[in-house]
């Protein structure tokens, strides 16, 4: 069936450095690809998605490129902030079944 | 527009005991879905509907839940009788298609205790 493996966390960072968390994927088909976040106390929000092959997703300055031929959608961004820690879920649907399959999940914790 | 409505925030009840959740999608979302959130993983889908019918139950228990979604709007998913491993988030979500893209949006999600 399908799946997603992203990296273990926790993530700690110092404000500003660069972000990378890998996520790659199994799937039948071609997948939609998506990062969703989940601060302290909230829900899920969507980050960023892309639906085809070397479809770049962006927001709130990360960005994720899905990479057909590595199976992978890694999460990056430039210049980390206090206010990115949080939970960061990498995850795919099939195309006709919408459903999301989910990745555990990689804490990210970033000091000042 | 107002967000998925998910209540109550947070249960405890002793095993054998019943539960419910009430869900209320964001308006004019046809398709509804129930995660299962444990603690240190991924969410889990348990069940979705579009307007009332169930496309995909497959993952769901169900010889101790059930949900239902009368009139293609609320949501009620159920659990009795609980065991110690139902303590989980149970996150609810709403979608539209638009152009292909089902975009879900997840609702503040029940944190379920069971003792």
């Amino acid at each position: 069936g399908d799946s997603v493996t992203q990296m273990e966390g926790p993530v700690t960072l110092s404000e500003e450095a660069f972000l990378t968390i890998n996520c790659t994927y199994t799937a039948t088909g071609y997948p939609s690809l998506f990062w969703y976040v989940q601060y302290p106390g909230e829900g899920l929000q969507l980050l960023l998605k892309a639906t085809k092959a070397d479809d770049k997703g962006s927001n709130k300055g990360f960005e994720a490129t899905y990479r057909k031929e590595t199976t992978s959608f890694h999460l990056e961004k430039g210049s980390v902030q206090v206010s990115d820690s949080a939970v960061y879920f990498c995850a795919l649907s099939n195309t006709g079944f919408q459903k999301l399959v989910f990745g555990t999940g990689t804490r990210l914790l970033v000091s000042p | 527009e107002a967000g998925v409505a998910q209540s109550p925030r947070y249960k405890i009840i002793e095993k054998r005991q019943s539960v419910a959740f009430w869900c209320n999608p964001i308006s004019g979302h046809a398709t509804l879905y129930w995660y299962q959130q444990i603690l240190g993983q991924g969410p889990k889908l348990l069940i979705q509907f579009q307007n009332n019918g169930v496309v995909d139950d497959s993952q769901l228990p169900k010889d101790r839940f059930s949900a239902e979604r009368l009139k293609g709007v609320d949501s009620t998913l159920k659990i009795q009788p609980a065991k110690l491993e139902d303590s989980a988030v149970y996150l609810c979500a709403s979608s539209f298609p638009d152009r292909g893209s089902y975009e879900q949006y997840f609702g503040p999600g029940t944190r379920l205790t069971v003792t």
